[in-house]
């Protein structure tokens, strides 16, 4: 069975400021594992992923997490916060990335950017 | 690249209605679509599986006669929320498995219940 925690529903920061967005893990095989940004009334968006290899993860926008299988954990960060960071982010875990694999949603963590 | 369609965006209907919502996968085959069920300020909660050409399968505590799903061609798969009630207002989405290993989402529906 797999699950997925994010500490804090709600993040609020200074433009500029670092975002951290904290995500853990439990899975009983070894874990792919995804951030996505929900805009308003909008779908899903992948930010980035990590299956194998290395576990500094890169995607878009300037995001980047990092794989840390001794602490379960796949925390979300970005150096300087834009306006355009507010959004709903979900970290989720799964088994594989077949298209038949299914995919453990957390249940989210709102950022707010202050200006 | 990949892009899942789904419609409509938004739709409000009459208690004990049933509503349509599509899915269409643009330029690959999916073989998989899931739907998922996302209320207000809550993550999204898995409801079902769809297989092209099998029936689907779905979530414990989901009701498969409430929410029917059809998957009758690699690029199309409908859910359809018969005799909706206020209860089942909610934000409806649909993702297939593709290429690269990404999962594509559709939009979304907000389904509203009067």
């Amino acid at each position: 069975a797999q699950s997925v925690t994010q500490l804090g529903s709600h993040v609020s920061v200074s433009e500029g400021a670092l975002v951290l967005l904290r995500c853990n893990y439990s899975s009983s095989v070894p874990p792919y594992l995804f951030w996505y940004v929900q805009y308003p009334n909008q779908g899903l968006q992948l930010l980035l992923k990590y299956t194998t290899g290395a576990t500094l993860v890169k995607g878009i926008n300037g995001f980047e997490a990092e794989f840390k299988k001794s602490e379960t954990s796949f925390h979300l960060t970005k150096p300087s916060a834009h306006m355009s960071d507010a959004a709903e982010y979900f970290c989720a875990v799964s088994s594989g990335y077949s298209s038949a694999s299914k995919i453990i949603f957390g249940s989210g963590t709102r950022l707010s950017i202050r200006p | 690249g990949a892009v899942v369609s789904q419609h409509p965006s938004r739709v409000i209907c009459k208690s004990g209605t049933s509503v349509k919502i599509e899915c269409r996968s643009l330029d690959f085959q999916a073989t998989t679509m899931f739907w998922y069920r996302q209320f207000p300020k809550q993550s999204l909660m898995l409801m079902a599986t769809s297989n092209e050409g099998s029936k689907a399968t779905y979530e414990q505590g989901v009701e498969k006669d409430k929410f029917l799903i059809n998957h009758a061609s690699l690029t199309l798969s409908t859910l359809t929320v018969t005799s909706a009630h206020p209860e089942d207002s909610s934000f409806y989405i649909c993702s297939s498995g593709g290429q690269n290993e990404k999962l594509f989402f559709g939009s979304g529906t907000q389904l509203s219940v009067l």
